[in-house]
């Protein structure tokens, strides 16, 4: 059971470019969230999802975009990064009936230069 | 909207008993949890609180008053390893799950 699975861990990206941070979860949970988070500092909702097809804006989304097609996959998009992306993003997932567990993957740190 | 309130830093000596406290503000308050963060690591679930009163999961327990907005959470008989990030979290009730997280107290247990 792998649980929460982030792809790529680590990437530097140049000022403009595009990429796909991947997150793929075998719980069977319905919630799905990305998270970042800067420096010292606590966790940003960027987006959530409560099922496949169903996508919705959390605190921080602009500059980002997400989709969901399937329970198991949720990607996190960034086009035309900028240096305020830079930060660690974190995929996380949760059920109906948990409370408020969630579980997060290991992370993916992302520097845009 | 939400927001909520926690200290950010905290210190205390090895074996002792720390509190980190949490004042939140939200509509449809639902549950309070927390979450513990090693440098460099993901953060995990520790507890959760629907209702008032305490909850105890080992060394840890966790309190909640709704009708005071207000939380904490205790840590006994501190060990080294306990020196992380805790970080509180409000879900509102609703349709949608949507938690929302503090921005994490930094505990330092010192020898």
């Amino acid at each position: 059971n792998a649980g929460v699975t982030q792809t790529p861990k680590f990437r530097i990206l140049k000022i403009g470019q595009s990429m796909t941070l991947q997150c793929t979860q075998d719980m069977n949970h319905n919630y799905m969230y990305w998270y970042r988070q800067d420096p010292g500092m606590g966790l940003k909702l960027i987006y959530y999802s409560v099922g496949a097809g169903i996508t919705d804006k959390g605190e921080v989304p602009n500059g980002y975009n997400v989709s969901r097609s399937t329970t198991e996959d949720f990607p996190l998009r960034l086009e035309l990064a900028a240096p305020s992306q830079t930060s660690v993003y974190f995929c996380a997932t949760g059920r109906e009936g948990s409370g408020n567990t969630i579980y997060f993957g290991e992370g993916s740190w992302l520097t845009v230069v | 909207g939400q927001s909520l309130e926690q200290p950010s830093e905290v210190t205390a000596v090895e074996g002792a008993i720390v509190q980190i406290n949490c004042t939140y503000q939200t509509s449809g308050f639902y549950g309070l949890s927390w979450y513990q963060q090693h440098d460099g690591g993901a953060p995990t679930f520790l507890s959760y609180n629907a209702l008032d009163g305490l909850e105890e999961t080992g060394r840890f327990s966790s309190f909640l008053s709704r009708s005071d907005s207000y939380g904490y959470l205790l840590l006994q008989e501190l060990q080294m390893k306990d020196s992380a990030s805790y970080f509180c979290a409000v879900r509102r009730s609703g349709g949608y799950q949507k938690v929302t997280f503090g921005i994490g107290t930094k505990l330092q247990v010192i020898p």
